[in-house]
This record gives structure tokens, C-alpha cells and sequence, in this order.
């Protein structure tokens, strides 16, 4: 069975560019989610979907991030502009739902460094 | 207010010992599941381990088991006879069902282990 993919695995930046993630989740799995993980911190959550659903973006600064999951399977995160303070790993995962979905699964992250 | 707390920022165990990683959480969600990830330096986020709310005896995989205290809202892993090979960050992790399957991680623990 195919894992999480996510591309480009690394990508570098000018402040004030922009830059696109791209994550193809686990077949059949309806629930996706977007993590920051910075450097010696653990995950932080951007955004949430249910198939292409919105469910929590609480967290996600919409002023510079947006993220969009069309027909409910791959999932694009934007950055626009990039600050340096987004340098970080971003990290796709997904699950199944309902009270027995197990654990969430990772794809192997996009590492992004602003200069 | 943080939802998963782990007190302990690093650890030192000697190779063959058992190790104990602390981890407490705060929901007023009834059904919820409770998640260890190991996140080696090569940044791979590994499942390890898996607790349900209602599940009344603890978790085991292998050398990995889960202390659930439920009065406590605590979640402890434990590493028995540990290898070089451990050496990693760990995360606990919380899903609440019952809050849009909202999956949140703590700030983790860097486990070293010594020869």
C-alpha cells in the first residue's frame, strides 16, 4: 500500500516569495492534515480537512497560508508571502475517521527554509 | 492552554535499561485515543503505540508500553531494554473524537540512549 507523498521534499526561498506543497494522502483515508513542525518543537496544526471539507484552521495565519484539498483526495498548502519565521517542515498526514481511525500516517515532510 | 504536556525536554538512559517518558493531557472529551510517535533524526514520524480512552488494560508493542492512568489523564511510555537505536525525539500525541477528530501533539522529549 502506497504512503502519504508529499513534494518538493526541499525548497528554498526568498522572504516575500511564494511557495506551494503538494500531498496525496493515503488511498481511502478521508481525513488530511497539514503540520508546521520547526526545528526542535513538536507538530503544530495548520489545517484540517474532512474529504474536502474545512474542519479546524484555528491556527493556520490565513493572512499569509492558504490550503485547499479538491475532490477530497490531494492537497495543496500556499505560502504567500514567505517570512523567515516559516522556515520550518511542513507535514502532511492522514487518517481514517470515526472513533477507530488509528493513528495518523506521515508523509516524509517538505522542508522549507526562507532566507 | 496546552493540551498535551511533556515536562521532561531530554533524557539520558544507559543501553539496556528501561526509560519512562512522561506525558499528561488535559480534554473533557469521553472517547479519545492517546498516540506515541518516534521521530528519528531523519525527521520519519514512526508510530509506536496506541491507548483508547476506554480501554481498560494498557497498551503493549514489543519492548514499548503505555501507562494509562485515566484519573491522572496521564499517558507514560515506556521503553524497556533500551538500544542505541532509540535515541529520538518522542511525541505523545491526542485524537478527541468527539471534537472533529482533532489530532494534537506535545512538545516532545529527546531521548538519548549511552553505551
Amino acid at each position: 500500500e502506497a504512503g502519504v507523498a508529499q513534494s518538493p521534499r526541499y525548497k528554498i526561498i526568498e522572504k516575500r516569495q511564494s511557495v506551494a506543497f503538494w500531498c496525496n494522502p493515503i488511498s481511502g483515508h478521508a481525513t488530511l492534515y497539514w503540520y508546521q513542525q520547526i526545528l526542535g518543537q513538536g507538530p503544530k496544526l495548520l489545517i484540517q480537512f474532512q474529504n474536502n471539507g474545512v474542519v479546524d484552521d484555528s491556527q493556520l495565519p490565513k493572512d499569509r497560508f492558504s490550503a485547499e484539498r479538491l475532490k477530497g483526495v490531494d492537497s495543496t498548502l500556499k505560502i504567500q508571502p514567505a517570512k523567515l519565521e516559516d522556515s520550518a517542515v511542513y507535514l502532511c498526514a492522514s487518517s481514517l475517521v470515526g472513533r477507530n481511525a488509528g493513528e495518523l500516517f506521515f508523509g516524509e515532510g517538505s522542508r522549507l527554509t526562507v532566507l | 492552554a496546552q493540551k498535551i504536556t511533556q515536562t521532561q525536554p531530554g533524557m539520558f538512559v544507559q543501553e539496556k535499561e528501561a526509560v519512562t517518558l512522561d506525558c499528561t493531557y488535559d480534554t473533557s472529551d469521553q472517547s479519545y485515543g492517546l498516540f506515541w510517535y518516534k521521530q528519528p533524526s531523519s525527521g520519519e514520524m514512526i508510530f509506536l503505540i496506541y491507548q483508547g480512552s476506554y480501554d481498560e488494560q494498557n497498551a503493549t508493542e514489543g519492548r514499548y508500553s503505555l501507562n494509562f492512568q485515566k484519573a491522572r489523564k496521564s499517558a507514560n511510555l515506556v521503553i524497556s531494554a533500551s538500544q542505541l537505536g532509540d535515541s529520538a525525539m518522542y511525541f505523545c500525541a491526542m485524537r478527541e473524537d468527539n471534537y472533529g477528530q482533532n489530532f494534537v501533539f506535545g512538545p516532545g522529549t529527546r531521548l538519548s540512549v549511552l553505551p
